[in-house]
């Protein structure tokens, strides 16, 4: 079973509006990275969440960690094309390396 | 701050031959590099992380002598496939950190490689 589940697989949303994707740990996390990729590129790193309860904004996006620290979400207002693209949440679990999440692919559509 | 290239972005070999992919961090030097796999609309699957200097950690599953994982220096590490076959075509992307593990740091994504066999 996948350590790190993202939900929902896929969104279509119209500009304008606002989405939230959530990413479920199966245990603790020590850290939850989020990126951005666009098809056949590279990750662009968006926030990382560390202590219980915390949250970060950065533009239209803002990301939260849940007190227990195994489950986030982002959440993007007013979305724009060109917030197309695929989400990932990576997890620390205290191993040295991150374990990524099954990925959500966001299309935004004028 | 904190480039990292692959080359090539993409290559076509035939089944059988080999090939290379470097990973470069431009800007710092990076003590543990980290090597991912990605099928069509699918997440990252890491296959193996690099110490500079020392052996590569595959994970399991991934054959160590298929990917043979080399790690020369600080701001190099390369992917080389050996005996390439149709199943090994995917997106390969690298990843550069300056932690040595064991507290949460950030890892640098290069841009990816495309690998088709034919």
């Amino acid at each position: 079973s996948q350590e790190l589940e993202q939900s929902p697989q896929s969104l279509i949303v119209q500009e304008g509006k606002n989405l939230t994707i959530n990413c479920t740990s199966s245990k603790t996390l020590y850290g939850l990275y989020w990126y951005k990729q666009k098809y056949g590129e590279g990750l662009i790193f968006l926030m990382m969440l560390q202590k219980g309860g915390e949250e970060k904004s950065h533009e239209k996006i803002t990301a939260k960690l849940d007190e227990k620290k195994q489950q986030s979400s982002l959440h993007i207002t007013a979305s724009q094309p060109s917030h197309a693209g695929i989400y990932l949440c990576g997890a620390d679990y205290n191993t040295d390396k991150l374990i990524f999440g099954t990925g959500t692919r966001l299309q935004v559509f004028p | 701050g904190a480039v990292v290239s692959q080359h090539p972005s993409w290559v076509i070999c035939k089944s059988g031959t080999s090939v290379k992919i470097e990973c470069r961090s431009l800007d710092f030097q990076a003590t543990t590099m980290f090597w991912y796999r990605q099928f069509p609309k699918q997440s990252l699957m890491l296959m193996a992380t690099s110490n500079e200097g020392s052996k590569a950690t595959y994970e399991q599953g991934v054959e160590k002598d298929k990917f043979l994982i080399n790690h020369a220096s600080l701001t190099l590490s390369t992917l080389t496939v050996t005996s390439a076959h149709p199943e090994d075509s995917s997106f390969y992307i690298c990843s550069a950190s300056v932690g040595t593990g064991g507290t949460p740091y950030e890892q640098y994504f290069g841009p990816g490689t495309r690998l088709t066999v034919t």
